[in-house]
């Protein structure tokens, strides 16, 4: 079974600190990855998406992605009350069988501590 | 409108009855998907249809019907569904497969 793995949390940080999340997963052929961020009762939205080794940054957003390690991260940094939220990594994966296809982990609850 | 609307936003059925979920996308993307996301569990990928065809199916029990009648439209068809069937159901679109998602604000269903 090819998975995503995340350190569920919750993970406290305190404000204007950076905030690391981490994400590894078991397919070495995965060529996309994705970071979403979802409020509570709320839908997942697009942070980042990397494809590339190396780092990748958007703002305050920076995303990790080391496929010889099958590690892709994402940094916070000035991390503010708004961050707040469940983080979800995904990859795409290619099955045993069938079509690639998007897999999520199980997210990282982050909290910024005011 | 914009992005991607879900209705209803809250649904609650019996085991008995019959009831749909609808997704439209104003984003002019090509693939749509309908996931499924229950406590502390990763989203789980139900349904996948690219150009109105569906492209996978994984899995899904058949009291869960999925249509697209266009490539702007889903439905997501329930019936005689068991109570571990409550969870947040999403509708998502993308201009491709394998391309980033855009998410609905989701149907929260509950089955008493």
């Amino acid at each position: 079974q090819k998975e995503v793995e995340q350190n569920s949390g919750p993970l406290s940080v305190p404000e204007g600190a950076i905030a690391s999340l981490n994400c590894t997963y078991s397919d070495r052929g995965s060529q996309s990855f994705f970071w979403y961020r979802q409020y509570s009762g709320k839908s997942p939205e697009l942070i980042m998406f990397i494809y590339s080794n190396g780092d990748k940054e958007d703002g305050r957003f920076t995303a990790q992605l080391n496929k010889a390690s099958q590690y892709v991260s994402l940094l916070i940094r000035d991390s503010q009350p708004s961050d707040s939220a469940t983080y979800l990594c995904a990859v795409n994966m290619r099955p045993n069988f069938g079509n690639e296809k998007l897999t999520f982990g199980t997210g990282t609850r982050l909290t910024i501590i005011p | 409108e914009t992005g991607v609307t879900q209705t209803p936003r809250h649904l609650v059925m019996g085991m008995t009855n019959k009831k749909s979920l609808k997704c439209e996308q104003h984003l002019g993307h090509n693939a749509m998907y309908w996931y499924k996301q229950s406590a502390k569990k990763p989203l789980e990928l139900m349904f996948v249809y690219n150009f109105k065809e569906q492209t996978e199916n994984n899995s899904v029990p058949s009291r869960f019907s999925p249509e697209c009648p266009n490539s702007s439209h889903l439905f997501l068809h329930l019936h005689t569904l068991q109570p571990e069937d409550s969870a947040l159901y999403l509708c998502a679109s993308s201009q491709d497969q394998l391309e980033p998602l855009h998410f609905g604000n989701g149907t929260r269903l509950t089955v008493t």
